[in-house]
């Protein structure tokens, strides 16, 4: 069984701070990886993605990869109480297909 | 933009009748997906299909059949709905055979079987 595991949560922040984001996964092939953000009540929407070892940056948004480890991050810097929401990493783990973790709830603090 | 559309927001069903969820996105893609999201069991994939006519069990296909006649448009079908299939049904397309392309989701379907 592909896994890919994440803190429930609530990750609490105040706003202006870093939130640090974490996860893992347990198949070692898996090459591509992806962070959706989730608004309670919606569908989730892509933030992400990162397919190389290091750190990928877009905005205040920085993913960081780990293949060795087995491991993915995302880093929100400046956090605003907007950027409060459940965040999924997701890990290719077949043809075409996405394997989700249980998400990361995220409370930004004003 | 991605576009991908699901008919109906909000389903109420009785247990036993048959229900359809229909799915519709814009970009051509060639992959389309069913997810049910649960409180504390995350996202699962249901059914996907890379083709026209084509299909492929996810995790948890039981009780659920899924139908692709048009590259445009997939449909999940239960076949006698019960009540452990209330879920948020979500529909999601991504693009060619490669382990880069990102899922888009339709804005999903809150299903309750009574």
């Amino acid at each position: 069984q592909k896994e890919v595991e994440q803190n429930s949560g609530p990750l609490s922040v105040p706003e202006g701070a870093i939130a640090s984001l974490n996860c893992t996964y347990s198949d070692r092939g898996s090459q591509s990886f992806f962070w959706y953000r989730q608004y309670s009540g919606k569908s989730p929407e892509l933030i992400m993605f990162i397919y190389s070892n290091g750190d990928k940056e877009d905005g205040r948004f920085t993913a960081q990869l780990n293949k060795a480890s087995q491991y993915v991050s995302l880093l929100i810097r400046d956090s605003q109480p907007s950027d409060s929401a459940t965040y999924l990493c997701a890990v290719h783990t077949g043809y075409s297909t996405l394997t989700f973790g249980k998400g990361t709830m995220l409370l930004v603090s004003p | 933009d991605v576009k991908v559309t699901q008919s109906s927001r909000y389903l109420v069903k009785r247990t036993g009748e048959k229900v359809f969820l229909e799915c519709v996105q814009d970009m051509d893609h060639e992959n389309m997906f069913w997810y049910r999201q649960d409180p504390g069991l995350g996202l699962r994939l249901i059914y996907f299909s890379y083709d026209v006519k084509m299909k492929e069990k996810g995790d948890i296909p039981e009780g659920y059949s899924v139908s692709r006649e048009k590259k445009e448009r997939f449909s999940l079908i239960l076949e006698s709905a019960s009540t452990n299939q209330t879920s948020m049904y979500l529909c999601a397309s991504s693009f060619g055979r490669s382990d880069n392309s990102p899922l888009h989701f339709g804005n999903g379907t809150r299903l309750t079987v009574t």
